[in-house]
């Protein structure tokens, strides 16, 4: 089956740690995105990428860092300088300008 | 530059009535429109979208939008409401116009509730 999977499910760190975020498609999409959903509200936009070996930040790219070495691959590092990480992350991907396709998701814990 | 508000928070409704998700929009090109739903802790999944076709879009599990351009509205409806459609509902736009493949804008999201 083609889509978008997303690791770990669950995550928890401590104050002070980086931590990545695994996202993997397998539709052959060229674009990929990464976005934050805090409680009650809609989604933000990280970093995405329209290319492999390129990105692009988002509206609060602030304390997060990506790469996309392999078209399949976009993975997000969440750094101790995000002051406020505990979150919700959907990674996306899109062929083009279309509608964006989802994973299940990431949410991320600091305690 | 681009906008979208979707006009309610939270929509209650009983099993077997209709369902209206209010969004309007603002765009400086010819938009893309699309709704998204979402259930607790999951990804979101594509219901709809619009890209300058027909007017009247049908998309999956009954829901169907309709771009009003004269209102700059691309309200969700459902004509019977499943329990199983109890979920987040999201309205995006994307101006077509703009070549950046990153600026799609959510809005706030829309929580309907399904009463026996």
């Amino acid at each position: 089956d083609g889509g978008i999977t997303q690791s770990p499910k669950y995550l928890f760190r401590k104050e002070g740690q980086n931590v990545t975020l695994s996202c993997e498609q397998n539709l052959n999409h060229d674009a990929m995105y990464w976005y934050r959903q805090d409680p009650g509200q809609g989604l933000r936009l990280i970093y995405y990428s329209q290319i492999v070996n390129d990105f692009q930040k988002g509206d609060i790219a602030e304390g997060y860092s990506v790469s996309r070495e392999k078209k399949e691959s976009f993975p997000l590092t969440v750094t101790s300088a995000q002051k406020n990480p505990t979150a919700f992350y959907l990674c996306a991907s899109s062929a083009g300008r279309v509608a964006q396709y989802f994973g299940p998701g990431t949410r991320l814990t600091v305690l | 530059a681009q906008s979208v508000t979707q006009l309610d928070s939270h929509v209650s409704v009983s099993e077997g009535t209709p369902v209206l998700l209010r969004c309007n929009y603002s765009s400086s090109y010819s938009p893309s429109l699309f709704w998204y739903v979402q259930h607790p802790n999951k990804g979101l999944q594509l219901l709809l979208k619009y890209t300058s076709a027909a007017t009247l879009v049908k998309g999956i599990n009954g829901f169907e939008a309709e771009f009003k351009k004269s209102e700059t509205s691309f309200h969700l409806t459902k004509p019977s409401a499943h329990m199983s459609d109890a979920a987040e509902y999201f309205c995006v736009v994307s101006d077509r116009g703009d070549t950046n493949a990153g600026k799609s804008t959510f809005g706030d999201g829309t929580t309907l509730t399904v009463k026996p």
